[in-house]
């Protein structure tokens, strides 16, 4: 069965301290993993997609990999803007997403 | 240019009525999606339309759920018989590829 686990939950930095958020995904036939952000209230809004393991793609202060397991998305020096919640969806091989429940990151000033 | 749109952008009704939610997705793209979310959740899959067909319908709930898209472009969301645990937020999304896929803020449902 298809799964997708993020984690934290939750995450709560001080402005400048780097992290990294995990997704954990069992998805058959993997052609790809999408990482979004949430802002309360809004639609998903695109970040990076990544199709192989060991690929990274970067934007601004973030940073996406991917591993055949996991996918960590890397802040670096965050700002109370990168407050929101970030969504990873594995994409299986019937071009189906499956959006894990989110890490919801506060960055506090 | 403009990114998706969908209206309205809230929706109250009550237990039993027909809701029909619309989504305008960007110009030229030819994949549509349609996504519900509930608090504290990811989006959840319903349903994939590539050109006017549905290509993937696997994720509709059960047959009180209907999308269709006639002319390849705008899509209606038709939910018949609504019931409170329809409420949620239904999201559009449309791609002109699988590089990645772009939503519209959303309509908040509402079933009393």
């Amino acid at each position: 069965e298809d799964q997708v686990t993020q984690s934290p939950e939750a995450l709560r930095l001080q402005e400048g301290e780097s992290s990294s958020l995990n997704c954990s995904y069992t998805v058959s036939g993997l052609r790809g993993l999408f990482w979004y952000r949430q802002d309360p209230g809004k639609g998903p809004e695109f970040l990076f997609t990544l199709y192989s393991a060991g690929e990274e793609k970067e934007k601004e202060r973030l940073k996406a990999t991917l591993t055949k397991k996991e996918s960590f998305l890397h802040i670096t020096a965050p700002k109370p803007e990168d407050s929101a919640t970030y969504l990873c969806a594995p994409c299986d091989g019937a071009n189906n997403l499956f959006f894990g429940t989110g890490t919801r990151l506060t960055v506090i000033p | 240019g403009a990114g998706v749109s969908q209206t309205p952008s809230n929706k109250v009704t009550e237990k039993g009525k027909y809701v029909e939610l619309r989504c305008d997705p960007i110009s030229g793209h030819t994949a549509l999606y349609w996504y519900r979310q509930s608090l504290g959740q990811g989006p959840e899959f319903l349903i994939y339309f590539q050109g006017t067909g549905a290509a993937d319908d696997s994720g509709l709930p059960n047959d009180r759920f209907f999308a269709v898209r006639p002319e390849g472009s705008v899509s209606t969301l038709k939910i018949q018989r609504t019931e409170r645990g329809d409420s949620a937020v239904y999201l559009c999304a449309s791609s002109a590829n699988r590089e990645g896929l772009f939503f519209g803020p959303g309509t908040r449902l509402t079933v009393l």
